[in-house]
């Protein structure tokens, strides 16, 4: 069974804290994504890996980094967090052969103080 | 302008009710277009999958594509309280190279059936 896990369920923070997220999957897929999801803006890419140590920036990218050291880890960093980064963050995995089908975390809701 | 939107609702049905879920979109490069459901305090789960134009249907589920309006639907027929979440339309191109499988997702539809 597909399974993607994400290292907080919930997390509290406080402005000018340095933050990481973590995103493991275990289908051995080659594409990982990060997205925040905030009420009526639905999702939004912030970045995305398609292989180990690359990466490419998603719609929203400023005021995070990313880090993909292994193919099933994929990590959102949050430099010095900010109360407008205050949101629910979820990451997922895609097989490349089905370029359709992405499989997500539970999520991380993060508040930022 | 987004390039797609979703109209957020909240929509509330009774059970038994047909429910119609749409999504519009500006990028003619898409092709593919999928539904995801999210059940709270979940990651949203595909639900149903389209290649370009047409329809598809799965049980009580029927997705279909109008390419020519840019303009796509989710149709739940007979809709139970179990179907309460909520809904997101996503697309993507057929684009190669780095950006291959990025979605587009639209902002989602809070859908709630109540007995």
């Amino acid at each position: 069974d597909v399974k993607v896990t994400q290292s907080s369920r919930y997390l509290v923070k406080r402005t000018g804290e340095k933050v990481f997220l973590e995103c493991v999957q275990d289908m051995d897929h080659e594409n990982m994504f990060w997205y925040r999801q905030d009420p009526g803006l639905g999702l939004r890419l912030i970045y995305f890996s398609y292989d180990v140590k690359m990466k490419e920036k998603g719609d929203i990218p400023e005021g995070y980094s990313v880090s993909r050291e292994k193919k099933e880890r994929f990590s959102l960093i949050l430099e010095s967090a900010s109360t407008n980064q205050t949101s629910m963050y979820l990451c997922a995995s895609m097989r490349l052969a089905d370029s359709y089908e992405q499989y997500f975390g539970p999520g991380t809701r993060l508040t930022v103080t | 302008q987004k390039e797609v939107e979703q109209d957020p609702g909240p929509l509330s049905v009774p059970e038994g009710a047909i429910v119609s879920l749409n999504c519009t979109y500006s990028n003619s490069a898409f092709q593919y277009f999928m539904w995801y459901r999210q059940y709270s305090r979940k990651g949203p789960e595909l639900l149903m999958y389209t290649y370009s134009s047409g329809n598809k249907e799965d049980g009580r589920f029927t997705a279909q594509v109008d390419k020519s309006s840019k303009y796509i639907s989710l149709f739940i027929r007979d809709s139970q309280p179990s179907d309460s979440a909520t809904y997101l339309c996503a697309m993507r191109s057929n684009a190669g190279g780095t950006s291959y499988g990025k979605l587009t997702f639209g902002q989602g539809t809070i859908l709630t059936v109540h007995p």
